[in-house]
């Protein structure tokens, strides 16, 4: 089955600085990549959705200048969040789409940030 | 546009059965089923894109009704591993195509006792 890794997994860091979060389908090449936020016990909230070679499209609310998204090629996808705060602390999510099987998506494990 | 899923929890005993819906108000192109474990990322399940479509196998199956703004995912004879969080992603008129997207409902959290 498709393979979607997520770097790291767990992040701790202080108030005012950045973390990079990445993304990449290790079986497949992905036209698209995404990337959600979720919240303990809730829904999956689509932040951006990026095609590799282009840029972004962030979805209303998502502050560009804050998640930075660069998708360099067809397996890697970055999330960057600068001078993070702790209201940022959350789980991010990546999630692949197949270049070949159009409709599936597939799912990175995610990344546990945590803003002190 | 959201979809509706319902209920928004279910305990079940080992070997009953549990069907969960998922709802929209506009005809949708594709509904996916995730399951969602606690801590973990969401495992993808299934993926129905046609009207009236049935898909699946014995134990987790899912429906498409015909007109496209309504899905079932059934669980049949469930075992304790089915406990989590089952989500539906839908792909809807406005974010098909290049503007494609799924927008998860609010999911139903399954509880399987022994």
């Amino acid at each position: 089955g498709a393979v979607v890794s997520q770097h790291p997994s767990r992040v701790i860091c202080k108030s005012g600085t950045s973390v990079k979060i990445e993304c990449r389908s290790l079986d497949f090449q992905a036209t698209t990549m995404f990337w959600y936020r979720q919240f303990p016990k809730q829904s999956l909230m689509l932040m951006a959705t990026s095609n590799e070679g282009s840029k972004a499209t962030y979805e209303q609310g998502v502050e560009k200048d804050k998640f930075l998204i660069n998708h360099a090629s067809l397996t890697l996808s970055t999330l960057t969040v600068t001078s993070a705060h702790p209201e940022d602390s959350s789980f991010y999510i990546c999630s692949a789409r197949s270049q070949v099987t159009t409709y599936e998506q597939y799912f990175g494990p995610g990344t546990r940030l945590t803003v002190t | 546009q959201q979809p509706v899923q319902s209920p928004q929890a279910v305990i079940l005993r080992e070997g009953e059965d549990a069907v969960i819906n998922c709802s929209s108000s506009k005809a949708l192109y594709s509904v996916h089923w995730y399951r969602q474990k606690h801590g973990e990322a969401p495992v993808f399940l299934m993926i129905l894109l046609k009207g009236g479509e049935q898909k699946g196998h014995e134990k987790i199956s899912a429906s498409f009704n015909e007109k496209k703004q309504q899905s079932s995912l059934y669980l049949t004879a469930s075992q304790l591993s089915y406990s989590g969080t089952y989500f539906c992603g839908t792909e809807g008129p406005n974010s098909g195509g290049s503007n494609y997207k799924l927008t998860f409902g609010k999911g139903t959290l399954l509880t399987v006792n022994p």
